[in-house]
């Protein structure tokens, strides 16, 4: 299974923007990267995913280097509600379960 | 609430008995997932159904571990003979297709004593 890094933990205030990056080098052309977040005592919720092209939603952006080896997550403005443990995740495009694999993903600290 | 609901959301049992957990997917999602979760780590995968066939097991799923969804709908995981190291959160998520988003329940967490 292709494998994501990222930082261990982030710090941001609050109402300023949040860059989490992710390395993925070894991301095979097929893979889709997605984005999980997991507040505390709560099950993993999706925020985004994408393949080649950069992506908004309501909840992020998702901004994917040109070689597809890195990606950032960014939160535009952060809110206390968003402090969270974010995973960097692939699918694997021959793996027909698309079931997720996490890595220990970035503990993000909001301050007030 | 048209969530994934997963029941009990706490259970403790002592070790050696059997555990059964259930999870109850958004209701007309085909794909149904079971992962674990240890302090500190991200979820592992264990196993995973497309309507009511189980399709792939995680190495993680000893011979104590049973997982079934009958007629494609609720799904259980059975722990037989419970260990302290099955002690974990215990998730459950649903997704309708392939690359679609997955939705976790809050997940049962489990401590052997």
């Amino acid at each position: 299974d292709a494998k994501t890094t990222q930082p261990n933990s982030m710090e941001s205030n609050e109402e300023e923007p949040v860059h989490l990056p992710c390395n993925h080098s070894t991301i095979s052309g097929t893979d889709y990267i997605h984005w999980y977040r997991q507040l505390p005592s709560q099950g993993p919720e999706y925020v985004i995913h994408g393949l080649t092209s950069n992506v908004n939603n309501r909840m992020a952006s998702l901004a994917i280097a040109e070689d597809r080896k890195s990606s950032t997550l960014i939160l535009h403005r952060a809110t206390l509600r968003d402090a969270a443990v974010y995973y960097c995740i692939l699918s694997a495009s021959m793996d027909s379960s698309y079931k997720l694999i996490f890595g220990s993903g970035t503990r993000l600290l909001v301050r007030p | 609430d048209t969530g994934v609901s997963q029941n009990p959301r706490h259970k403790i049992t002592k070790r050696g008995q059997n555990v059964t957990f259930r999870c109850d997917p958004i209701s007309e999602h085909n794909r149904l997932y079971w992962y674990r979760q240890t302090l500190g780590q991200g979820p592992e995968f264990l196993t995973y159904f497309q309507n009511e066939a189980q399709l792939e097991k995680s190495r993680l799923l000893s011979d104590r571990f049973s997982a079934e969804r009958p007629k494609g709908s609720f799904s259980t995981l059975e722990i037989q003979r419970t260990e302290q190291g099955d002690s974990a959160m215990y998730l459950c998520a649903s997704s309708l297709g392939g690359r679609a988003e997955a939705f976790f329940g809050q997940g049962t967490r489990l401590t052997v004593v």
